[in-house]
């Protein structure tokens, strides 16, 4: 099991606003980094840290935390933005990482 | 601009063991702190292990303790990582990817484009 939860699947109507939460002890120590991948393709680094974006990143990503909860927003979602997200994190244990479950968004 | 070129598609039967390549480009391997995540079928992402550059050790995730060594070349800017006592739960692909990390900021920025290795008799 996941250290790290994650909701397995949200959607979200064309152009709307949709937050993926992600949620685990770790995270009142550590940021989580987010991923998103699509079919037959490797993940891609959408946010990291407190809420960075890596270039290239549109900025209708962002990224924020509360408490146990990690939280990536996409405001103004895109048909293109229809993928599996991914947070990440160290365990509660210390140095290694851990991934969530997964979500899979689907943009209606 | 880092760039991991990985080995391609594997086929191994059952206690067979398997080494996957991840070649870097555009910096040094020793710049890098190399990690490893595979990806079943229809599953999520799994972390396996990387280098800790905070210990300056490779550290395993519990899961697969005594069943893989991750090991560079750093001449060839070449790291490998290879999986013994191949079961059937071990068909996935495996990605390596390089970990940045500042304070208490982790992640993975470059990812290899992935390895696909099937476990059958």
């Amino acid at each position: 099991s996941s250290e790290l939860t994650q909701d397995p699947a949200v959607s979200v109507a064309l152009g709307q606003t949709v937050r993926i939460t992600c949620q685990g002890d770790s995270l009142r120590s550590y940021y989580a980094s987010w991923y998103q991948q699509k079919p037959g393709q490797a993940p891609v680094l959408v946010i990291y840290g407190k809420n960075n974006r890596p270039s290239g990143i549109p900025d209708r990503f962002s990224g924020s935390s509360s408490g146990n909860t990690a939280s990536l927003t996409i405001t103004g979602a895109q048909a293109e933005d229809e993928a599996d997200y991914y947070c990440n994190s160290r365990d509660s244990s210390g140095n290694h990482k851990v991934f969530g479950g997964g979500t899979k968004l689907t943009v209606l | 601009q880092v760039q991991l070129v990985q080995s391609g598609a594997e086929v191994k039967k059952p206690g067979a063991s398997v080494k996957v390549s991840c070649k870097v480009s555009g910096y040094t391997l020793t710049e890098l702190s190399m990690h490893w995540v595979r990806q079943a079928p229809g599953k999520g992402l799994e972390w396996m292990g990387g280098f800790d550059p905070e210990d300056g050790e490779t550290i395993y995730a519990q899961k697969f303790q005594g069943r893989v060594t991750m090991t560079e070349d750093t001449s060839t800017d070449t790291a490998y990582m290879e999986l013994s006592s191949l079961r059937s739960e071990d068909t996935a692909v495996y990605y390596c990817a390089t970990e940045l990390s500042s304070s208490s900021v982790y992640y993975f920025d470059y990812w290899g484009q992935g390895t696909l290795v099937t476990v059958s008799s």
